[in-house]
């Protein structure tokens, strides 16, 4: 059963640094994974989808990288703004057609 | 990227009563969707998948009975929780995926917070 494990749980940091959020997953027979930012009682907000055939996806300041041998995943967030404060959750897929299988997330808290 | 609406944001009801959400594919054919359930401060937890026109497959635990789930159509599937308790008071989404979204990415509505009284 696949399960997907973020680290840290929590992070605080000051506005400006660049900041590394893992995600770890049981089962690397993946079809692909998603990273979700999720604002407090707010839905999800998807922000990267990485293929189980890419190593990295670039949004923005984010960027996601895959090792699927080795069931991982990172989330870069470079220059963190106070508006990155949320919690982020990484999310697998085993198979299309399959649901996704989240972590728990990781929240971060970026300070002015 | 495709959108999933969902209904009602919130609702608050009477312990006993039956409640009714709905997720709706605007721009595109959902043949799979799925219904997720997150208890404060946890993550995500899948409850159920449904296929058009089929039967919805449960997560063990979850009970079919209580988290009555239709998916009649390409474009809606409702989640109904019947006999609602306290207990149930929770955050509900739905994603939905189609085989005309050739990524495989699954999207999701904006959540629907239950609150039971």
């Amino acid at each position: 059963k696949q399960e997907v494990t973020q680290i840290p749980a929590a992070l605080s940091v000051p506005e400006g640094e660049n900041l590394v959020l893992n995600c770890s997953f049981t089962d690397s027979a993946i079809y692909n994974l998603q990273w979700f930012r999720q604002d407090p009682g707010k839905g999800l907000t998807s922000l990267l989808l990485i293929q189980s055939s890419q190593r990295e996806q670039t949004s923005g300041r984010l960027n996601a990288s895959l090792d699927k041998s080795s069931g991982r995943s990172t989330l870069y967030i470079a220059a963190s703004q106070p508006g990155d404060s949320a919690t982020y959750l990484c999310a697998v897929r085993n198979q299309a057609g399959t649901a996704l299988i989240f972590g728990k997330g990781t929240t971060l808290s970026v300070s002015s | 990227g495709a959108v999933v609406s969902q209904h009602p944001s919130r609702v608050i009801c009477k312990s006993g009563t039956s409640v009714k959400i709905e997720c709706r594919s605007l721009d595109f054919q959902a043949t799979t969707m799925f219904w997720y359930r997150q208890f404060p401060k946890q993550s995500l937890m899948l409850m159920a998948t449904s296929n058009e026109g089929s039967k919805a497959t449960y997560e063990q635990g979850v009970e079919k009975d209580k988290f009555l789930i239709n998916h009649a159509s390409l474009t809606l599937s409702t989640l109904t929780v019947t006999s609602a308790h306290p207990e149930d008071s929770s955050f509900y989404i739905c994603s939905a995926g189609g085989h005309s979204l050739i990524t495989g990415e699954l999207f999701f509505g904006e959540g629907s917070r239950l609150t039971v009284l």
